[in-house]
């Protein structure tokens, strides 16, 4: 099955510092993307997704590229502030050859990101 | 509109206990999920059902069984419980099995 590797586990920042988080993937037909923002005593939230056929996507402050060819996609928050501080989870998800998903997200550990003021 | 809705939010149990956590969604989504946190491996998908009537297992079933009531709610039970068993627990639901995956605020259980 799929596995995903993320690191670091642990980020420390100044405010307005950028911030990258970095995941690789072991299945090759893995095609989707998600990462997740976890808040104290919430469930995750999504923030940014990308497809296999784009290589790089951007909201705002955050963007997230991938590189199929070396299984590895990566967040990147720009000019963070103290509210981006969170845990948060890159996930991968394979679909079968008649390109339907089964939604079966494979997580990865988890990175805590502290900005600080 | 309160999207996912997971009851209790905290329970502990003794070994051997049963009991089953509920999870509904109000967002007419067709596919919805169980997942457990545990500290420093992310989230595993215990189970899914991809659309109403049909359930999977996922990546760490063992020890758990679901039901899928209905369009709107996706149940997991604990038919004997563990301390292996402690985590939180998330529901999720998306439209589609290939979209966003919206997630409730977790139950946080534990045996002793």
């Amino acid at each position: 099955g799929e596995n995903v590797e993320q690191h670091p586990s642990t980020l420390s920042v100044q405010e307005g510092d950028s911030a990258v988080i970095k995941c690789t993937y072991s299945d090759s037909a893995s095609n989707y993307f998600p990462w997740y923002k976890q808040e104290l005593g919430k469930g995750p939230q999504l923030i940014i997704d990308i497809r296999s056929n784009v290589g790089e996507k951007k909201d705002q402050r955050i963007a997230v590229t991938l590189n199929k060819t070396a299984k590895h996609f990566s967040l990147h928050i720009t000019e963070t502030q103290p509210e981006d501080s969170a845990v948060y989870f890159c996930a991968a998800s394979p679909f079968n050859a008649g390109g339907t998903s089964y939604g079966k997200l494979t997580f990865g550990q988890g990175t805590i990101l502290t900005v600080h003021p | 509109n309160a999207g996912v809705t997971q009851t209790p939010k905290f329970q502990v149990l003794k070994t051997g206990q049963s009991m089953t956590l509920q999870c509904a969604q109000d967002m007419n989504h067709n596919s919805m999920y169980w997942y457990r946190q545990d500290p420093g491996m992310g989230l595993r998908l215990i189970y899914y059902s991809a659309s109403e009537g049909t359930t999977d297992k996922g990546e760490v079933p063992n020890g758990y069984n679901v039901s899928r009531l209905n369009k709107r709610e996706f149940s997991l039970r604990l038919e004997s419980a563990a301390p292996s068993q402690t985590s939180v627990y998330f529901c999720a639901s998306s439209h589609r099995a290939y979209n966003e995956q919206f997630f409730g605020p977790g139950t946080r259980l534990t045996v002793l």
